[in-house]
């Protein structure tokens, strides 16, 4: 069954440090797709990033960067020099590529905070 | 182009009622999926629709409930309320495409007292 660990309850840095955001997940599918969510303080979930198993390619976006490790089943998210608008809770979720119910499944999130 | 639309934004019911909460997908959009959010347990899937048709199932009881209709909108269900369920609904919709990124709504929050 296809699985996606948050440790990171909350985390708080000081604004212009960098954070990393772990997420560990589990899956029997050789195919599968990753993604990332930004829930913001009003609520509504914002995409970041879907990546499919078979791109191992780090990616970065201006201040966003994700380490995509097959090897340790990891799929961590950095901001660099955080901002406080960066603080939301971020979510991590899984879906089976060659399931016929390709349901994408959420971690319980990391509640991130930037202090000014 | 108009987002996933969910009303009503926010909810107030008492144990035993029963309460429907309505989404509204993106244009074009064929799949909806519903979540609940929880402090505790995050985002859970609760069902997906495509089509009309339930295309996936979450591991909840049979009080929860859902339907789409034949413009993609869909409704949800949950019966004999209990204080459990008080959590953020989310609903989000994406095309139908296999593996395909979700779009989502703002949510409603409902509490039951």
């Amino acid at each position: 069954a296809q699985k996606v660990t948050q440790a990171q309850t909350e985390i708080s840095v000081v604004e212009k440090e960098d954070v990393t955001l772990d997420c560990v997940y589990e899956t029997r599918d050789t195919t599968y797709y990753l993604f990332w969510y930004k829930q913001p303080p009003s609520g509504e979930l914002v995409f970041l990033i879907r990546r499919n198993s078979f791109d191992e390619q780090n990616e970065i976006s201006g201040r966003y960067s994700w380490n995509f490790q097959k090897s340790t089943s990891s799929f961590n998210f950095t901001i660099t020099a955080s901002q406080v608008v960066d603080s939301a809770v971020y979510f991590c979720a899984l879906s089976e590529g060659t399931n016929r119910d390709d349901k994408i499944i959420f971690g319980k999130g990391t509640r991130l905070h930037i202090l000014p | 182009k108009a987002g996933v639309t969910q009303t009503p934004r926010y909810l107030i019911k008492t144990r035993g009622q029963q309460v429907t909460l309505s989404c509204s997908p993106i244009s074009g959009h064929r799949s909806v999926s519903w979540y609940q959010q929880t402090p505790g347990q995050g985002l859970q899937f609760l069902f997906e629709y495509f089509s009309e048709t339930q295309r996936n199932k979450g591991n909840f009881p049979g009080r929860f409930s859902g339907r789409q209709f034949s413009n993609s909108r869909s409704e949800m269900n949950v019966s004999t309320l209990e204080l459990g369920d008080s959590a953020l609904y989310l609903c989000a919709s994406r095309r139908g495409e296999k593996n395909e990124k979700l779009f989502f709504g703002s949510g409603t929050q409902l509490s039951v007292l």
